[in-house]
């Protein structure tokens, strides 16, 4: 059965303290896996997407990186802003469609 | 160029009422789809739309209906509400298959 794992569910860290989060799949036919950020009352952002294993893609204190069997999105030296909810979603073949499957999240706190 | 515009905000039905959640994008993007959004369900697709005229389902249907008679319109009507449909909606558009740009929600109470 195709699944998206996050871990972990959540996570807090002092301003400045990197850290990573995982999404881990299991699913047939990845054809790309995305990350969002969620802000408390407001649809998902989109972040990134990673194709292939070994890609790495940047965006400010954020990078995400792909391999066979998990993604990882560090996070350097943290800013009170980076808090949120941290979304993954991996693009999976479905018989001639294509369907995205989508973790649970990791709920992000930086304190000051 | 406000990108996805859902309305309402909020809203509150009772049980057997109907509805439509109003979603438009001005990116002339032709996928767009429903999502709803539950505590420890995570994201999960309703309706989705490749293109004005076309429209199929998703992982959770039942009790939903959508039309797509424009590229820019996409709403989402409940037929019957049920306190099960209370939720965060979201709509979201996409130049093609990967789901880029969501709308800010509505979040939906069916009392």
């Amino acid at each position: 059965e195709d699944q998206v794992t996050q871990s972990p569910e959540a996570l807090r860290l002092q301003e400045g303290e990197s850290s990573s989060l995982n999404c881990s799949y299991t699913v047939s036919g990845l054809r790309g896996l995305f990350w969002y950020r969620q802000d408390p009352g407001k649809g998902p952002e989109f972040l990134f997407t990673l194709y292939s294993a070994g890609e790495e893609k940047e965006k400010e204190r954020l990078k995400a990186t792909l391999t066979k069997k998990e993604s990882f999105l560090h996070i350097t030296a943290p800013k009170p802003e980076d808090s949120a909810t941290y979304l993954c979603a991996v693009q999976a073949l479905a018989g001639n469609n294509r369907k995205l499957i989508w973790g649970l999240g990791t709920s992000l706190a930086v304190n000051p | 160029n406000a990108g996805v515009t859902q309305t309402p905000k909020f809203q509150v039905l009772k049980t057997g009422q109907s509805m439509t959640l109003q979603c438009a994008q001005d990116m002339n993007h032709e996928y767009m789809s429903w999502y709803r959004q539950d505590p420890g369900m995570g994201l999960r697709l309703i309706h989705y739309s490749v293109g004005a005229g076309i429209t199929d389902q998703g992982e959770v249907p039942n009790g939903y209906n959508v039309s797509r008679s424009t590229t820019e319109d996409f709403p989402l009507r409940l037929l019957s509400a049920a306190p099960s449909q209370t939720s965060v909606y979201f709509c979201a558009s996409s130049p093609d298959s990967k789901l880029t740009f969501f709308g800010q929600g509505t979040r939906l109470t069916v009392v």
